[in-house]
Order: C-alpha cells, then sequence, then structure tokens
C-alpha cells in the first residue's frame, strides 16, 4: 500500500467490551509504534516494536492493554474490559529502520469511543 | 523526563502576515526536535526537522539550545497554512534510535483571506 493504513477507522464499543485495533505498516519498514491521542491532546507514546520485537512498552496505560506484531509486519492493539477513558484516537506510526532521524509515517488512526 | 509545551492552543493570523508557532522543551541532553502538521481530514506527517536545517513550504524552525526552544516561522502565512501543528522531540536512550516521539498538545493555525 502507499501507506499506513489501519482499520477500523471509528469504533464504538460498550464499556467492559474487548476491542482489537489494526494496524498495516509500509512494507519493510522495521519500526512500528503506537500512539494515544485524547481530544484536545498530542499524540502520547504507548508501544513500541522493532520487527517482531516488543522492545518498549513502558507507555500502555494499564494490563488492559496489549500490543504484538507476530511476523513483523502487521501489529494489533488489543484492549480489554475497555473503560470510557479509553475513548480516543489511536494511531500507528512506521518507520524504515531504527536509525537517527528517519521520519516516522503515521496512519489515519482508529477513533475509539467507549459508551 | 522529557516535555514538550506549545504555549498557543490557537493562532490566528491574516494571510500575508508572518506567523511564529512557539515550541519549547524540557530535555537535559541533546535532542532530535520535529514539527508535524495535520491538516483538516488528512494524516500526521512531518514538516521539517532541526538536524535538516532545511525550508519547507517556506517554514523554517532554529533550534536554540539556551532557551530550549524550537519555534516555527514562516514571513507570509497562506492559506492553505491552516492547520494542526505539533512540535516533537525525540530523545532516545541510545543514539541511532528513531524512539519514543514526545509531542506538545498542539497549536491549530487558522490564515485568514
Amino acid at each position: 500500500g502507499a501507506g499506513v493504513s489501519q482499520s477500523p477507522r471509528y469504533k464504538v464499543a460498550k464499556r467492559g467490551q474487548d476491542v482489537a485495533l489494526r494496524c498495516d505498516p509500509i512494507s519493510g519498514h522495521v519500526s512500528l509504534f503506537w500512539y494515544q491521542q485524547a481530544l484536545g491532546q498530542g499524540p502520547e507514546f504507548l508501544t513500541y516494536f522493532q520487527n517482531e520485537a516488543q522492545l518498549d512498552k513502558s507507555g500502555l496505560p494499564s494490563d488492559r492493554f496489549f500490543a504484538e506484531r507476530p511476523e513483523g509486519s502487521v501489529s494489533t492493539l488489543k484492549i480489554q474490559r475497555t473503560q470510557q477513558e479509553d475513548s480516543a484516537v489511536y494511531l500507528c506510526a512506521s518507520s524504515l529502520a531504527a536509525g537517527l532521524n528517519t521520519e516516522a509515517f503515521f496512519g489515519q488512526g482508529t477513533r475509539l469511543t467507549v459508551v | 523526563a522529557q516535555r514538550v509545551t506549545q504555549p498557543e492552543k490557537l493562532l490566528s493570523v491574516f494571510k500575508g502576515a508572518p506567523v511564529e508557532l512557539k515550541c519549547n522543551y524540557s530535555y537535559s541532553g541533546s535532542p532530535e526536535l520535529f514539527w508535524y502538521v495535520q491538516y483538516s481530514r488528512q494524516r500526521l506527517q512531518l514538516l521539517l526537522r532541526h538536524i535538516s536545517r532545511e525550508s519547507i513550504k517556506g517554514f523554517t524552525a532554529d533550534l536554540n539550545k539556551g532557551e530550549t526552544s524550537f519555534h516555527l516561522k514562516k514571513p507570509f502565512a497562506q492559506e492553505e497554512d491552516s492547520a494542526m501543528y505539533y512540535c516533537a522531540l525525540n530523545a532516545p536512550p541510545n543514539r541511532g534510535s528513531n524512539y519514543k516521539l514526545t509531542f506538545g498538545k498542539g497549536t491549530l493555525l487558522t490564515v485568514n483571506p
């Protein structure tokens, strides 16, 4: 594809429901990031993968959040037992390599609304 | 811990006027600074980075380590510059790693005709 693709674009979940958000990075990109953007805020780092290895998950807000990238390409962010405070836009970004000053390309995001 | 502050949530100027979007950062080492832009209904995209010292779409930004600032400037604003602008800092634990951007809250720039 031409860029980072995320699906679904919009998701409405009832409180307590589990959700899975998908990210298709640009082909060949080694690094993959997830960010959470609450309304009126800038994106905040959640987790980082280099190929299939999750090198940093320090930004995940609770153990209800789980991310994986099993084959070093597509990634899934899973949120269990969603809460209203999980409502946000979830952004995925990928970059060619884990190198100095390499550009991160962002997807259009998944807007999650928990009701 | 690193932090990025964009003091203006909203900035409105007229076409042809100069514009400056402010960004201050907090980090003890030597960070990499970026400006990202999000046009209406489009995805977040890189505008420029301090290490390239380039001008993109007429915008420039100079890293001032003494003032810990990275303000974005354009001498003559255009209507198509209307967008949300985010300043971001990359402070990897190990040099050579594109890692964990820290974003400011953003400034919505409106350029009026």
